[in-house]
């Protein structure tokens, strides 16, 4: 199957300080991405789909100036959580399909893991 | 949008026995139904998947029945293993829809000896 790989795997910091995400396609270009959250025994909530070279469509709730969100190539998509606050603490994943897969078939990043003190 | 709903929240069975988990689901557009597989602080894995053009898959001892007309489909697995011991979900997403998945709320299997 497809690889997505998520980086970094976890990431700790401090209250008001922004943290990158990134999610990568290793073996196939992806037009879109998305990106959800996972609190704990939560099921996977949808935050946003990135698309490459245009701007990201938000999940009604998500605050777009707070969850940044670049795709700027077929590989590659960042979340940007901006001033992190402890209740930003959660598991963050990313998914991507191959175009050429029938029907949506998607792949998941490994996901990160923020802690926000 | 569409919702999806997924039961039982928790499954508890022996080793040897059969779970079933249901999930139903809202937009009849929808047309590709996964189920995923995910370990305490792990990736979602993909176990098995349904398009809207079959009524039943089955990977050994996996197995996902669909029934369009009631929009529900479910989770069988026979002869359970304490490796099966995880949380499902299903999901659903449509064609056109921006391959978007829509997830239930997902069911922790535990498998005891």
């Amino acid at each position: 199957g497809a690889v997505v790989s998520q980086h970094p795997s976890w990431v700790i910091c401090k209250s008001g300080t922004s943290v990158k995400i990134e999610c990568r396609s290793l073996d196939f270009q992806a037009t879109t991405m998305f990106w959800y959250r996972q609190f704990p025994k939560q099921s996977l909530m949808l935050m946003a789909t990135s698309n490459e070279g245009s701007k990201a469509t938000y999940e009604q709730g998500v605050e777009k100036d707070k969850f940044l969100i670049n795709h700027a190539s077929l590989t590659l998509s960042t979340l940007t959580v901006t001033s992190a606050h402890p209740e930003d603490s959660s598991f963050y994943i990313c998914s991507a399909g191959p175009g050429h897969h029938p029907y949506n078939e998607q792949f998941f990043g490994p996901g990160t893991r923020l802690t926000v003190l | 949008g569409e919702n999806v709903e997924q039961h039982p929240s928790t499954l508890s069975v022996q080793e040897g026995d059969s779970a079933v988990i249901k999930c139903t689901y809202s937009d009849s557009a929808s047309n590709y139904f996964p189920w995923y597989k995910q370990e305490l602080g792990k990736r979602p894995q993909l176990i098995i998947d349904i398009r809207s053009n079959v009524g039943e898959k089955k990977d050994q001892r996996i197995a996902v029945t669909l029934n369009k007309t009631a929009k529900h489909f479910s989770l069988h697995i026979t002869e359970t293993q304490p490796e099966d011991s995880a949380v499902y979900f299903c999901a659903a997403s449509k064609t056109g829809g921006g391959n978007k998945l829509t997830f239930g709320t997902g069911t922790q299997l535990k498998v005891e000896l």
